[in-house]
């Protein structure tokens, strides 16, 4: 069936440099891409997101690219910081009309930044 | 700042158990979830709420399961009979508006069956 999935299981980063964690995605029907920060022992926590009639968002030192001709979607963090340690997972939805937003999930990447 | 809340945050059973996780959304949100992450896996969506009633669930979400709210506050994920294989972090989400994708998490309840 369609799913989300990630490049890189892991990546370390040297602090002050900047982070591209990779998605790809095969419903191209969805409606928004978002990318989510899951730190040890608590819940994901949402970073940005981006519809799917978009290219580009940029948030605070986050930006997230949606390719749809690959279908593939990354996360840029720039001057990465300690802080920005966690599991980052990429989330696909669609709406259903239902009233609400089911979130499909990648299977996440963690980042590791090297003081 | 509003933050969604869920208790207990650990919760041991024994197999065939009843149970029930408890989750305090954010309070003028109005569509609620519940997601599960088994360990080491990816978040997997359960069940969305609103306006007192399901919105959509999973094929995970069958009849041994079933969520209310039974005030105006609480939203519950209840477990009639558990299994092993149910062993995992259970998160509730709530959102604000319906063309929102933007959820917030709680910590979640780390449920272990044995």
């Amino acid at each position: 069936g369609e799913s989300v999935g990630l490049h890189l299981p892991t990546l370390s980063v040297q602090e002050g440099d900047n982070s591209i964690i990779n998605c790809a995605y095969s419903n191209s029907a969805s409606d928004y891409f978002i990318w989510y920060k899951q730190e040890s022992g608590k819940g994901p926590q949402f970073i940005i997101d981006i519809r799917s009639n978009m290219d580009k968002r940029q948030g605070q030192r986050v930006t997230v690219l949606l390719n749809k001709t690959v279908k593939h979607l990354s996360l840029q963090i720039a001057a990465t910081q300690p802080g920005d340690s966690a599991v980052y997972f990429c989330a696909e939805t669609l709406y259903s009309g239902a009233g609400s937003y089911q979130l499909t999930f990648g299977k996440g990447t963690k980042l590791s930044v090297i003081p | 700042e509003p933050e969604v809340t869920q208790t207990p945050s650990h919760q041991v059973t024994q197999m065939g158990q009843e149970v029930i996780l408890r989750c305090v959304p954010i309070s003028n949100h109005l569509y609620f979830y519940w997601y599960r992450q088994i360990l080491g896996q990816k978040v997997e969506f359960l069940v969305s709420f609103y306006n007192n009633e399901i919105s959509e669930k999973s094929e995970i979400f069958d009849d041994q399961f079933s969520v209310e709210r039974p005030d105006g506050s609480n939203f519950t994920l209840k477990i009639r009979s558990t299994k092993l294989e149910d062993s995992a972090m259970y998160f509730c989400a709530s959102s604000i508006l319906t063309g929102s994708s933007e959820q917030y998490f709680g910590p979640g309840t780390r449920l272990t069956v044995t």
